[in-house]
């Protein structure tokens, strides 16, 4: 079975510092890898994914991630944080199952 | 703008009623999904369509029951709900399986 794991439920940053939301995953096959955001009384909107090719990927909003295979990890990262920022995080997965499956969300708090 | 409507927002029902959830999409999307997502919980997927066909039920109990009439609208039915089932419903919709899915704003549900 495939899963994804966001091990921190909160993470805080000074705005104008780089943050990283970390994910690692678990799947059979190749990854297809998604990050999203929600914001509050929205549904989720999608950031960013990895399919093949370059491990840095860019997105939405100044929003990067690496795939790093050999860790298994797809961790979210932008350069200098801004307090508009401050949102839920989900990092997504699809395996061989074709099925997409959500880490349990990383809240960020980006402070004045 | 995510090109997914769910109404209506805000729902309150008792647990003897009967009500359905909307959701519309107007992107040309082959498949959508209903997923539950409930505070201090990871985003749970309900129900999966392709192509208008049920693909996927994810032990959802029988009170809920998916209508997929076309390829653009989905419908949630609830009846007889229990308190537990308070959360933000939220649907959303892909082109194929394997792609990035696009959220509607959910719909907040609220038993009393």
């Amino acid at each position: 079975a495939q899963s994804v794991a966001q091990p921190e439920d909160q993470v805080n940053v000074a705005e104008g510092n780089p943050l990283t939301v970390k994910c690692t995953y678990s799947v059979s096959g190749n990854p297809y890898l998604f990050w999203y955001v929600q914001y509050p009384n929205r549904g989720l909107q999608f950031l960013l994914k990895y399919i093949t090719g370059d491990n840095l990927v860019k997105g939405s909003y100044g929003f990067e991630a690496e795939f790093n295979k050999s860790q298994t990890s797809f961790h979210l990262k932008k350069p200098s944080a801004l307090v508009s920022d401050s949102a839920l995080y989900f990092c997504a997965v699809i395996g061989a199952g074709n099925m997409l499956t959500f880490g349990g969300g990383t809240r960020l708090m980006v402070k004045p | 703008e995510t090109g997914v409507t769910q109404t209506p927002r805000h729902l309150v029902m008792g647990m003897t009623n009967k009500k359905s959830l909307k959701c519309e999409q107007h992107l040309g999307h082959n498949a959508m999904y209903w997923y539950k997502q409930s505070a201090k919980k990871p985003l749970e997927l309900m129900f999966v369509y392709n192509f208008k066909e049920q693909t996927e039920n994810n032990s959802v109990p029988s009170r809920f029951s998916p209508e997929c009439p076309n390829s653009s609208h989905l419908f949630l039915h609830l009846h007889t709900l229990q308190p537990e089932d308070s959360a933000l419903y939220l649907c959303a919709s892909s082109p194929g399986s394997n792609q990035p899915q696009h959220f509607g704003d959910g719909t907040r549900l609220s038993i009393l």
